[in-house]
């Protein structure tokens, strides 16, 4: 089965740029979705389809695929960043979705 | 205002059964597919199962698979999981979620998540 490897944990000052990755292979030919869930709280889609942000969602938020790695980039990170990030594509050829083990982003 | 409400969850014992359901509001729900995602306590995000938005295609995870039923009743803007031999690493929190912008993934809307704890 497809396997998406982010890494556990990334910290970042206030201010400055946070890049989470997520790892898969030839997850470039995939479409690659980004979550982030604040504690006790359900999910929200930061970025879809590689790169495209939701409404209500701040330009902050970026995200790229390419080869075997797709990354989620937030720029200006705000303390109100902190929470857990997690990737998503689906898998055609075992026609499931599969997350990510999810990356805890902390603001220092 | 998109609106996905869980319930049904609770406590059941090994080897029961239990049946979730996730109303919907706010939206043309005939018009999106849905899925179930649980997140057991202190884990990440499980997918569990997709169903399409007539209900033709269903898709379910290898570890549900052959005990879980997704099903959806358009006409009750309605949503549900009929779980059967639940077992302990089933505990989750159970969050409904409306199908986005891409054919799969990229839910844009979650309910607020039903428990489901698996013990004796």
């Amino acid at each position: 089965s497809y396997v998406l490897s982010q890494p556990p944990s990334v910290s970042v000052a206030p201010g400055q740029t946070a890049r989470i990755s997520c790892g898969g292979s030839d997850i470039g030919s995939k479409s690659v979705h980004w979550y982030q869930q604040k504690p006790g709280q359900a999910p929200v889609l930061v970025v879809y389809d590689d790169s495209d942000r939701p409404s209500g969602i701040p330009e902050r938020f970026s995200g790229s695929n390419s080869g075997n790695t797709a990354t989620l980039t937030i720029s200006r990170v705000e303390a109100g960043d902190e929470g857990d990030y997690y990737c998503q594509v689906w898998d055609s050829s075992s026609e499931h979705q599969v997350f990510g083990g999810g990356t805890k982003l902390t603001v220092l | 205002e998109v609106q996905l409400v869980d319930s049904g969850g609770g406590l059941v014992n090994p080897g029961g059964s239990l049946r979730l359901s996730c109303a919907a509001s706010g939206f043309t729900f005939s018009r999106y597919s849905m899925n179930w995602v649980r997140q057991a306590p202190g884990k990440g995000l499980e997918w569990v199962s997709f169903i399409s938005s007539g209900g033709s295609y269903t898709y379910y995870a290898d570890s549900v698979k052959g005990r879980f039923t997704i099903s959806r009743d358009n006409a009750k803007n309605s949503l549900y999981l009929q779980m059967s031999s639940l077992r302990a690493d089933d505990t989750a929190v159970y969050y409904c979620a409306r199908g986005g912008k891409t054919i799969f993934g990229s839910e844009d809307y979650w309910g607020q998540g039903t428990l489901v704890t698996v013990s004796s």
